[in-house]
């Protein structure tokens, strides 16, 4: 166990609809990441939250938002929906203020999102 | 930008047979390296890292050094066990610089392992 929660494990939805992903990282941890792990682009890199302000972008579509919030958690909010949303959903965190900065990563079991 | 290249998949091997899975990167300055690896429906978990040059990170049995000059984080086993059946990414991270910064992965290499 990692540490780091994700709700729903579990989505489908329709297309056009908008659908919320929660996660929670691991005690102290300061940074929230975001993945996206689909069969025709591998695992790609969303966004980055440091303590409640965006750090860094990837590949993140504009439909596509998220925040972090004043208890660390963060949700990842997907907006009209496409087929090609379909994917699985990693959160990950990092930077725990006990052990200092480092780079190690801890990511979450998922949530995969299907879109019908 | 930065890049990760793994060998394709799958890998199937018999019990108690030698692992290698390569990894070559292309990266500006000195990233970190890592091996994650992911069994089948669960999340990504560390399997080994490095942070500098000719680091030998290690773990369960898993070793990958850090090859600065060739530019490689090839992950090696000398025995494997059928529990070793799971997906392999190779990922690295720039250096950071007080917080960490984003992973960069391969595209994963399934090992199979058979007795």
């Amino acid at each position: 166990d990692s540490g780091v929660t994700q709700t729903p494990k579990h989505l489908i939805t329709a297309t056009g609809q908008r659908v919320t992903l929660r996660c929670s990282p691991r005690s102290g941890d300061l940074s929230v990441y975001w993945y996206q792990q689909s069969l025709d682009q591998g695992l790609q890199f969303l966004i980055q939250y440091y303590n409640g302000e965006e750090r860094a972008k990837g590949n993140i579509l504009e439909r596509f938002s998220a925040q972090q919030f004043p208890d660390l958690h963060s949700e990842l909010n997907l907006s009209s929906l496409e087929l090609g949303d379909s994917a699985l959903y990693f959160c990950a965190s990092s930077g725990s203020r006990l052990a200092g900065a480092h780079n190690e990563q801890f990511f979450g079991p998922g949530t995969r999102l299907t879109v019908l | 930008g930065n890049s990760v290249t793994q060998m394709e998949g799958p890998v199937t091997l018999s019990e108690e047979a030698f692992l290698t899975i390569n990894c070559t990167y292309t990266a500006t300055g000195y990233p970190s390296l890592f091996w994650y690896v992911q069994y089948p429906g669960e999340g990504l978990q560390l399997l080994l890292k490095a942070t500098k040059a000719d680091d030998k990170g290690s773990n369960k049995g898993f070793e990958a050094t850090y090859r600065k000059e060739t530019t490689s984080f090839h992950l090696e086993k000398g025995s494997v066990q059928v529990s070793d059946s799971a997906v392999y990414f190779c990922a690295l991270s720039d250096r950071n610089t007080g917080t960490a910064s984003k992973l960069t992965f391969g595209t994963g290499t399934r090992l199979q392992v058979t007795l």
